[in-house]
């Protein structure tokens, strides 16, 4: 498996407040994705980022940040809670994005309820 | 925009008979196909994937998709299923332009004994 890891592996928090989920990868690779998973939905991709300091939005970035200072970093920012954004998140990386011919390895992915 | 559409949400088959599922996906530029699988409580992980030249690709567990060009689809295919194929089944696309895998809503196999 690709080294990717998620933290925290399920959160609890309230409405109205902020959450920072983390996904730390030892790979190098330069892409990074953020998805998240509900029923019925599928995957839809939240964020995603092709360099430090370089990232873009997905289909579903409302009420989502992100930041990546360092290559084997990238941080999910909930600003503000809501039930809606309760769901399973998970990371992903790349090594050559849509150009190349490496797919994207998944991380173990992040429960989050938001109450 | 690009999308991945997956007509079947969920399939169920007994043990030994014949799989096919359907992906179809619209965007018009040069694209990379993949599928993924994900056991129950567990995380994506790629079972094939379309690069280019041959269209008929083979992945794990016996599992093979055909990319048919002009009808935009990329159809998962298994001979012969067996109960621990049970799983959800993704399809998905990675825009050459983009960066950016798109996945469809998924198809939830159930294989009984």
């Amino acid at each position: 498996d690709a080294g990717i890891t998620q933290s925290p592996r399920h959160k609890v928090t309230e409405t109205g407040t902020p959450v920072t989920l983390r996904c730390h990868q030892t790979e190098n690779h330069r892409y990074m994705y953020w998805y998240r998973q509900d029923p019925g939905h599928g995957l839809r991709l939240i964020h995603y980022s092709y360099g430090v300091k370089d990232t873009d939005k997905g289909e579903v970035s409302d009420g989502y940040s992100v930041s990546r200072s360092k290559t084997e970093d990238f941080l999910l920012t909930l600003e503000s809670a809501t039930s809606s954004q309760t769901s399973v998140y998970f990371c992903a990386i790349s090594e050559s994005g849509g150009q190349g011919h490496s797919p994207l390895h998944f991380g173990n992915g992040t429960r989050l309820t938001v109450t | 925009a690009q999308s991945v559409s997956q007509h079947n949400h969920h399939v169920i088959l007994s043990e030994a008979a014949s799989l096919e599922l359907g992906c179809n996906y619209s965007y018009g530029g040069t694209v990379n196909l993949f599928w993924y699988v994900q056991y129950p409580g567990q995380h994506l992980q790629l079972l094939l994937k379309y690069f280019s030249g041959d269209p008929l690709v083979k992945g794990i567990k016996g599992f093979e998709a055909e990319f048919i060009k002009s009808k935009f689809s990329f159809n998962l295919r298994k001979p012969s299923v067996q109960w621990s194929d049970t799983a959800e089944y993704f399809c998905a696309v990675l825009s050459y332009n983009t960066d950016k895998l798109i996945f469809g809503t998924g198809t939830r196999l159930q294989v009984f004994p």
